[in-house]
C-alpha cells in the first residue's frame, strides 16, 4: 500500500535561509508522481511542485525544488531564500496505486520562518 | 480563472442537524474531489466525480454523507444528522484529467464544528 512519511512535525528557519523538508514514500506503483502542497492558516491547500518518477531532472518551481532520490524513496522539498510568508504547513502526497487524484498525504511539517 | 471556491468557509451546527457545503471547481476541470482533514492530519479522500458521475466513495463516507454534482459543474456535500466526530475541514479539489498525470487544485475548505 502507498504510504507517505514526514518525520519533521515542526521546523524553524531564519528568513532568507534555505530549508529542506523531508518526505519518504512507499509505493508499489511502477510509475507515480509526488506532490508538495502548502497549507497556510487560511486553510487552502496550495499546489507547489510535482515530480514524476520517470522525470530525468529534479523539479523546480521558482524558490521550490525537489531533491528526488528514487532509490532511497525520498522526495525532499527545498525552499530557498525563505520568506515570512512561507510559514505554513507543508504536505507531501502520492496518488493511490494507479488512481491519479486520490492522494495519500503525509502528516505534514509546520514551517516557521523567523525574521 | 478564479480557482476552486467553497462555501461556506465556516459552519457551526448542533449535533443532529443537517448541513450542506458547496464547491465550485475550476471551470474547465472535469474531475472534482472531496477530502476531509482533521486537526494535525493530512487530508483524506472521501469521494470524487468525473463530470456528473460519482465514481468512488471511500469507506470513510458513511450513509449520512451524500455528494452530488448535477450537470458536471458545482458539487454539494450533505451531512445528515451530524455527529461531533464530523467536525473537520472539508476540502474540495478539481483537476483536468485526460489520461496522464493529474494535478489537484484545492479550495480553501469549509471548517465544520459540531457542538
Amino acid at each position: 500500500a502507498q504510504k507517505i512519511t514526514q518525520t519533521q512535525p515542526g521546523m524553524f528557519v531564519q528568513e532568507k535561509e534555505a530549508v529542506t523538508l523531508d518526505c519518504t514514500y512507499d509505493t508499489s506503483d511502477p510509475s507515480y508522481g509526488l506532490f508538495w502542497y502548502k497549507q497556510p492558516s487560511s486553510g487552502e491547500m496550495i499546489f507547489l511542485i510535482y515530480q514524476g518518477s520517470y522525470d530525468q531532472q529534479n523539479a523546480t518551481e521558482g524558490r521550490y525544488s525537489l531533491n528526488f532520490q528514487k532509490a532511497r524513496k525520498s522526495a525532499n522539498l527545498v525552499i530557498s531564500a525563505s520568506q515570512l510568508g512561507d510559514s505554513a504547513m507543508y504536505f507531501c502526497a502520492i496518488p493511490r496505486y494507479n488512481q491519479g487524484g486520490k492522494l495519500i498525504f503525509g502528516q505534514g511539517t509546520e514551517l516557521s520562518v523567523k525574521p | 480563472d478564479t480557482g476552486v471556491s467553497q462555501d461556506p468557509r465556516h459552519k457551526i451546527t448542533k449535533r443532529g442537524q443537517n448541513v450542506t457545503f458547496r464547491c465550485d471547481p475550476i471551470s474547465e476541470h472535469n474531475r472534482l474531489y472531496w477530502y476531509r482533514q482533521t486537526l494535525g492530519q493530512g487530508p483524506e479522500f472521501l469521494t470524487y466525480f468525473q463530470n456528473e458521475a460519482q465514481l468512488e466513495k471511500s469507506r470513510l463516507l458513511s450513509d449520512r454523507f451524500s455528494a452530488e454534482r448535477p450537470k458536471g459543474s458545482f458539487s454539494t456535500l450533505e451531512i445528515q444528522r451530524t455527529e461531533q466526530g464530523d467536525s473537520a475541514m472539508y476540502l474540495c479539489a478539481s483537476s483536468y484529467f485526460s489520461g496522464g498525470g493529474e494535478k489537484l487544485f484545492f479550495g480553501s475548505g469549509t471548517q465544520l464544528s459540531v457542538l
